[in-house]
Order: C-alpha cells, then sequence, then structure tokens
C-alpha cells in the first residue's frame, strides 16, 4: 500500500515535444505529491508539487495534473529542452502529519531530449 | 529557500575503514533527517530516519551497527559507514525536513562513496 508506481522508466522526445510521466498510488492517506529531478552525480531537486486539494498546477514548463479519484498524477514538461535530459521521480508522503513523514518513491524516469 | 549541504561530495576509502559522511541544514532547523542510499539507475532506497536528539529508525535490512546515524544538533547529522566494504561503494544522499509542517524535504547533492 506503500508503493507509488511510475512510468514509463524511459522517454526520449524532440526538442520544443511534450514529456509525460505518470504516477499511480495506493494510499489514499498520502497528501503531498511532489516531482523531483535528479541529474547525475547530484541529489535530487524539487520540481514541483501538489497537494490534493487541486487538480493541477502549473510552474512555468511544468504542470502536475493529479487525479484523486484514479489515484494518479502526472508530469508534464511543455517545450521540452536538452536541458531537461535527466531523471524523474515522482513521490508521495503524509505531508504534514509530522516532520518525520517519509517519502514514498517512483522508480524514476530516465528523459533524454534530442535537440 | 532550504539548502542543505552535504560533504564530503566524493570519498575513497579503504575496505575495511570508515567514512563519515556529514549533511547540515544551513538555514533552517532539521528536526527530522532522512538517509537515503541509491544503486546506478535506480529510486532512492530510504536506510533510516533520526529526529534530532532520539536514536534513529531503520529501515528493514539495513544494519544499523555498520551505518552509524548521529543527528545530536538540529542542524547536522552524520552518517558513519563502519568498516566499510567493496559492497557498501554508492551514492548516499540526505533530506531534511523542519518543524513547521508546511517545511518541505530538502536534499544534500550526495555522496558517491567507492570502497578499494
Amino acid at each position: 500500500q506503500q508503493q507509488v508506481k511510475q512510468s514509463p522508466q524511459s522517454l526520449i522526445v524532440q526538442k520544443g515535444g511534450i514529456s509525460i510521466i505518470n504516477c499511480a498510488y495506493e494510499n489514499t492517506a498520502f497528501d503531498y505529491f511532489p516531482w523531483y529531478q535528479q541529474f547525475p552525480g547530484k541529489g535530487p531537486a524539487l520540481l514541483i508539487a501538489i497537494r490534493p486539494d487541486v487538480s493541477e498546477k502549473k510552474e512555468g514548463r511544468f504542470t502536475i495534473s493529479f487525479n484523486k479519484s484514479a489515484k494518479q498524477f502526472s508530469l508534464h514538461i511543455m517545450d521540452s529542452q536538452p536541458g531537461d535530459s535527466a531523471t524523474y521521480f515522482c513521490a508521495a508522503s503524509m505531508y504534514g502529519e509530522t516532520s518525520g513523514s517519509r517519502l514514498t518513491f517512483g522508480e524514476g524516469t530516465q528523459l533524454t531530449v534530442n535537440p | 529557500g532550504a539548502v542543505v549541504s552535504q560533504h564530503p561530495s566524493r570519498v575513497i576509502c579503504k575496505s575495511g575503514t570508515s567514512v563519515k559522511i556529514e549533511c547540515r541544514s544551513l538555514d533552517f532547523q532539521a528536526t527530522t533527517m532522512f538517509w537515503y542510499r541509491q544503486f546506478p539507475k535506480q529510486s532512492l532506497m530510504l536506510m533510516a530516519t533520526s529526529n534530532e536528539g532520539s536514536k534513529a529508525t531503520y529501515e528493514q535490512g539495513v544494519e544499523k551497527d555498520k551505518f552509524l546515524i548521529n543527528h545530536a544538533s538540529l542542524t547536522l547529522s552524520t552518517l558513519t559507514v563502519t568498516s566499510a566494504h567493496p559492497e557498501d561503494s554508492s551514492f548516499y544522499i540526505c533530506s531534511a525536513r523542519g518543524r513547521a509542517a508546511n517545511y518541505g524535504y530538502t536534499f544534500g547533492s550526495g555522496t558517491r562513496l567507492t570502497v578499494v
């Protein structure tokens, strides 16, 4: 029940295209859904996050779509650029419970944006 | 924004020696620290969770005598890999969270440990 399933495992898009990564969760107690971007040899960096009281959040070229009834959320990267090539992880947690609530990570998606 | 500094970024040690990795929250008080291990092309695997002033809680399968975690202050947590062996070679990442319920999870830049 703690798992977060992420797909696809890898994704190749052309510059200017839309990259879409999907995640599904089981635990209905999760109330915080962040996406992280990780470059080789670096720690994950928060890209964008959403709480379940909204269905969509947009920050620049990055958008999270959230479907509470389906227990799914996705990351859309518009106008994808070669610099977006990285590994993306979705995650989920019981955010406000305590500061000790752990993040449960998806398996990761290796995104390659071709010039 | 919240910043977590992790050092060293890379370390090479001989088999049988111990290595200490530091994780500092620079501009907030980290009441909880998380330590992760990451293998190539895999997701982050939580090793342990520590709250300031308390003993760390280790995940199933993680040897607490091999991976010593200290969280003695609100700005510093350390992970010591004791009697390191080549199979301990990995990428170790810390993450910190502050006292307030709306504090997010801030990650360090990671430490590449190579045991030779």
